[in-house]
C-alpha cells in the first residue's frame, strides 16, 4: 500500500515550457486535491476532484489544468509555466466524512 | 470564504519546554478541524483531528488541542517537546457539510525548532 504517489519529485522548466504532474493514490479515495505550498503562505488549493471524471477550481488555478481519468489518478498541468509557478505541489486525497487528507511526497518545481 | 490564521512564525524552544501554538479560524458553521505537521524534507501527516465531541483531542506523539468555539481557536499543545519535533506545524480547517468536499483552508504554517 503505497498511499498517495507523485511524479515526478524534482522539475526545472523554463518560461513558457508545458509540463504535466501525476498523482496517484491506490486508497480508493473519491476526492483528491493539488495544493501548492509556498514560504509563509501555507498550503493553497488549485483544483480538486470529487471523483473520476469531475474537476473544480480551488483558490488559485489561474495558470493550472487538471484532468481525472481514471480514479486513482489525478493530473496536474501547467500549459505555459511561469517563474511565479515555481513552488512545491503536493497531492492529497481522501474519502467523504470525517477523515483527514492523505498527502504524497511533493514535486518541487523551479521555472526559470 | 474561511481563513486560518496562525500567530507565530518561528517557535524556538529547548527540550522539555511546553509547547503551545496558536490557530484561528473565521468560519460561521460547523467546522472540522486539524493539524498537520511537516518534518523537513518530508511530506504532511496528519497529527489530530476535531470533528465532534470532546473539545479535547489528543493525537500523535503527545500533541493535544483543544477546540474552543466561543474563541474560534484550536490551539495546539505538548507539555514536554523534543528535538524530534522540529518541524512545521499547519492548521487546517474544513467548512463541515456535503459541500465542502473535504477541501481544506491551512493557516501559514509555524517552523518549531527544538534545541538539545
Amino acid at each position: 500500500n503505497a498511499g498517495v504517489t507523485q511524479t515526478p519529485k524534482f522539475r526545472v522548466l523554463k518560461t513558457g515550457q508545458s509540463m504535466t504532474l501525476l498523482c496517484a493514490q491506490d486508497m480508493n479515495h473519491e476526492y483528491m486535491y493539488w495544493y501548492r505550498q509556498d514560504p509563509g503562505m501555507g498550503l493553497r488549493l488549485i483544483h480538486y476532484s470529487v471523483g473520476e471524471g469531475t474537476t473544480a477550481k480551488g483558490e488559485v488555478p489561474d495558470g493550472y489544468n487538471v484532468s481525472r481519468l481514471k480514479k486513482q489518478n489525478f493530473l496536474l498541468g501547467l500549459e505555459s509555466a511561469a517563474p511565479s509557478q515555481t513552488s512545491v505541489y503536493f497531492c492529497a486525497s481522501t474519502q467523504p466524512g470525517p477523515s483527514g487528507q492523505f498527502f504524497g511526497p511533493g514535486t518541487r518545481l523551479t521555472v526559470l | 470564504a474561511q481563513s486560518v490564521s496562525q500567530h507565530n512564525h518561528h517557535v524556538i524552544l529547548s527540550e522539555a519546554a511546553s509547547l503551545e501554538l496558536g490557530c484561528n479560524y473565521s468560519y460561521g458553521g460547523t467546522v472540522n478541524l486539524f493539524w498537520y505537521v511537516q518534518y523537513p524534507g518530508q511530506h504532511l501527516q496528519l497529527l489530530l483531528k476535531y470533528f465532534s465531541g470532546d473539545p479535547l483531542v489528543k493525537g500523535i506523539k503527545g500533541f493535544e488541542a483543544e477546540f474552543i468555539k466561543s474563541k474560534f481557536s484550536f490551539n495546539l499543545r505538548k507539555p514536554s517537546v523534543q528535538w524530534s519535533d522540529t518541524a512545521e506545524y499547519f492548521c487546517a480547517v474544513n467548512g463541515g457539510g456535503g459541500t465542502s468536499y473535504g477541501k481544506l483552508t491551512f493557516g501559514q504554517g509555524t517552523i518549531l525548532t527544538v534545541h538539545p
